[in-house]
């Protein structure tokens, strides 16, 4: 199993282009998730999903959209970056009846 | 909603001895708490985790004990080694309803060891 995967690993943007962070699970995991970690701040809920055709806001949601098409697939969108959304992004998933959450390898993004 | 502090932001300690971080969090309803230690550049993997029916739980070097009581939860690394250095975060989980277990973090230790 690869596990959780993230693509790609840095980028860089200009504010107010937009892109897609991908992340894949092939664990077959109903719930996943996006984080972003800032220095000082640790890791917060952007978005999550328990199952293709459902998300939901976590504790950071603004300017960030999600969609869930597939199990094994939960992009994160920017529509219009903005240098606030320079940080690191983490995508985890898990079974959805267990509390252990799986991480991806993470995306850096810096956008000027 | 829940909130996690953890202490200390950092922490330096010689090879060979013990390193402490705690944390206390303030839902009463958290029942599941996972520990999490990130190396640079990658992301935060999971090294040991225990249940709010457990007081311990030990795991070879690495023991993690609770008192729900208190509200506050510890991570014990003993005869640590230059690989233990990292980040390491707290975490606590409640269930909102449905398996909807939410993960709130601490922020975050970061931890040296001087070979």
């Amino acid at each position: 199993n690869a596990g959780v995967t993230q693509t790609p690993k840095f980028q860089v943007l200009k504010t107010g282009q937009s892109m897609t962070l991908q992340c894949a699970q092939d664990m077959n995991h109903e719930y996943m998730s996006w984080y972003r970690q800032d220095p000082g701040m640790g890791l917060r809920l952007i978005h999550y999903s328990v199952g293709a055709g459902i998300t939901d806001q976590g504790e950071v949601p603004n300017g960030y959209n999600v969609s869930r098409s597939t199990t094994e697939d939960f992009p994160l969108r920017l529509l219009s970056a903005a240098p606030s959304q320079t940080s690191v992004y983490f995508c985890a998933s898990r079974p959805l009846v267990l509390e252990t959450q799986y991480f991806g390898p993470g995306t850096r993004l810096l956008v000027l | 909603g829940e909130n996690v502090e953890q202490h200390p932001s950092t922490l330096s300690v010689q090879e060979g001895d013990s390193a402490v971080i705690k944390c206390t969090y303030s839902d009463s309803a958290s029942n599941y708490f996972p520990w999490y230690k990130q190396e640079l550049g990658k992301g935060p993997q999971l090294i040991i985790d225990i249940r709010s029916n457990v007081g311990e739980k030990k795991d070879q070097r690495i023991a993690v004990t609770l008192n729900k009581t208190a509200k506050h939860f510890s991570l014990h690394i003993t005869e640590t080694q230059p690989e233990d250095s990292a980040v390491y975060f707290c975490a606590a989980s409640s269930d909102s309803g449905g398996s909807n277990y939410k993960l709130t973090f601490g922020k975050g230790t970061l931890l040296t060891v001087n070979p």
